[in-house]
């Protein structure tokens, strides 16, 4: 069952520049987490944000969560062409023991 | 870097043969999955297991099998491949609770021929 949605499916950015993804989820959640892949790599987690939080910092990465619209919102401030890679959100419902449901994914792609 | 390991990291196998594909953790986590990607696209969960003799199928089917014997051991595997198999395997794991973030093992491309 598809949970989250990102917005935009490609992103295409110069290096200095700021990433925008967004992320649309449809049920109640415990926590929104964002997760980026590498191609051919396995996921790695970025930043856990809880229901109760509207936004959270990590270095160059803010996060927002709006639950009255059911969206979140990566933003990467300052690319590189290392944060090339796909992005993608994962919900997490309020029951325990529930897995994460994983949306489509944002292809970032920054060139220098 | 993840204490999560696959093996084998690439799979090219004939159709029809058993293949067991190898997920280890050395985290002590209970909780294990496996997830199915093709190329560019999302990620479907077709196992997970939330500690030993516990396993449950995900929200994709899938024909394949798992087991967990071992906290720390979750292998997968296909009785017959089928081209239709053909795509990425990632195994992950997490502590039990709704807090906990998952890591990712590098993955296991397999393509069945």
């Amino acid at each position: 069952s598809q949970q989250g949605e990102e917005d935009p499916q490609a992103l295409s950015i110069q290096e200095g520049e700021n990433a925008t993804m967004n992320c649309s989820y449809k049920t109640s959640i415990n926590n929104l987490q964002w997760y980026r892949q590498n191609s051919g790599r396995g996921l790695v987690h970025l930043i856990l944000i809880r229901s109760n939080e509207r936004e959270k910092h990590s270095g160059r990465l803010r996060v927002t969560l709006d639950t009255s619209k059911k969206s979140s919102s990566l933003l990467i401030t300052a690319s590189r062409a290392a944060d090339t890679a796909s992005y993608f959100c994962a919900t997490a419902a309020n029951q325990a023991g529930t897995a994460l449901i994983f949306g489509k994914g944002t292809t970032l792609s920054v060139s220098s | 870097e993840a204490d999560i390991y696959q093996t084998p990291r690439y799979l090219v196998i004939g159709t029809g043969k058993k293949i067991t594909l190898e997920c280890s953790q050395t985290m002590g986590h209970d909780k294990m999955y496996w997830y199915q990607q093709d190329p560019g696209m999302e990620l479907h969960l077709i196992h997970y297991s939330y500690g030993v003799n516990s396993t449950e199928k995900g929200d994709l089917s899938s024909e394949s099998t798992v087991s967990r014997i071992r906290t720390e051991h979750f292998p997968l595997t296909l009785e017959s491949a089928r081209p239709s198999h053909t795509s990425q395997y990632l195994c992950a794991s997490s502590e039990y609770g709704r807090d906990y973030e998952q890591y990712f093992g590098p993955g296991t491309r397999l393509t069945v021929t």
